[in-house]
């Protein structure tokens, strides 16, 4: 069963940063590109970054370049998000997604972690 | 980037009822357009890929169609565990992009 658990989120003022983490199982995890997805508060779903496979791929939506780092460890199975100089805007649901296999789509999601930026 | 626009933001149904959502692309995506249902405080769920395969597991109530910049989300005939919000996602391009839903309500 493939099994998505997030980590990090919290309460964080505007400049500050924050580390998400997440702990993937139940899949070969080194074979799957991965992705971060975020949900503010009443809106809609927000893709945030991606990752291929081997890590030597990433990509980020243009709010979030330069500010957030995705990483990966295949060794730990775990997915990461650096999120440094947060805005209140950042502030939302982050969901840990998996890629499917058959283009950048999202077959499996973690539960999210809420993270909060305000002073 | 690729705006997805989805319509109607609402729809008012019963069970039963055949209700249909349109996602449009502001450009060509070909048939690189995802599906996603998602329910209060929960994730997001993966019904469709691919505009028109049904993931596994997900009820043949539901289909799409569509290529090019017209997409369709056809559920049959709805269930009272489908009152839900559903979004449309293109995978075609970096940065990948969401409709901004569409609400199923009684």
């Amino acid at each position: 069963e493939v099994q998505l658990l997030e980590s990090g989120g919290g309460l964080v003022q505007p400049g500050g940063s924050l580390r998400l983490s997440c702990a993937a199982s139940g899949f070969t995890f080194g074979s799957e590109a991965m992705s971060w997805v975020r949900q503010a508060p009443g809106e809609g779903l927000e893709w945030v970054s991606g990752i291929s496979a081997s890590g030597a791929g990433t990509y980020y939506t243009d709010s979030v370049k330069g500010r957030f780092t995705i990483s990966r460890d295949n060794y730990k199975n775990t997915l990461s998000l650096q999120m440094n100089s947060l805005r209140a805007e950042d502030t939302a649901i982050y969901y840990c997604a998996k890629v499917t296999t058959r283009g950048w789509f999202f077959d499996y999601w973690g539960q999210g972690t809420l993270v909060s930026v305000s002073s | 980037d690729i705006q997805m626009t989805q319509s109607p933001s609402s729809v008012s149904a019963s069970v039963g009822d055949r209700v249909t959502i349109t996602c449009r692309a502001s450009q060509g995506i070909s048939s690189s357009l995802a599906w996603y249902q998602q329910k209060p405080g929960k994730a997001p769920k993966f019904l469709i890929y691919a505009a028109s395969s049904l993931q596994g597991g997900v009820p043949s109530r539901f289909s799409g169609s569509g290529s090019g910049t017209d997409f369709t989300l056809t559920i049959s005939s709805l269930q009272p565990e489908d009152f839900a919000t559903y979004y449309c996602q293109q995978g075609n391009s970096f940065p990948l992009t969401f409709g901004g839903g569409t609400k199923v309500e009684i």
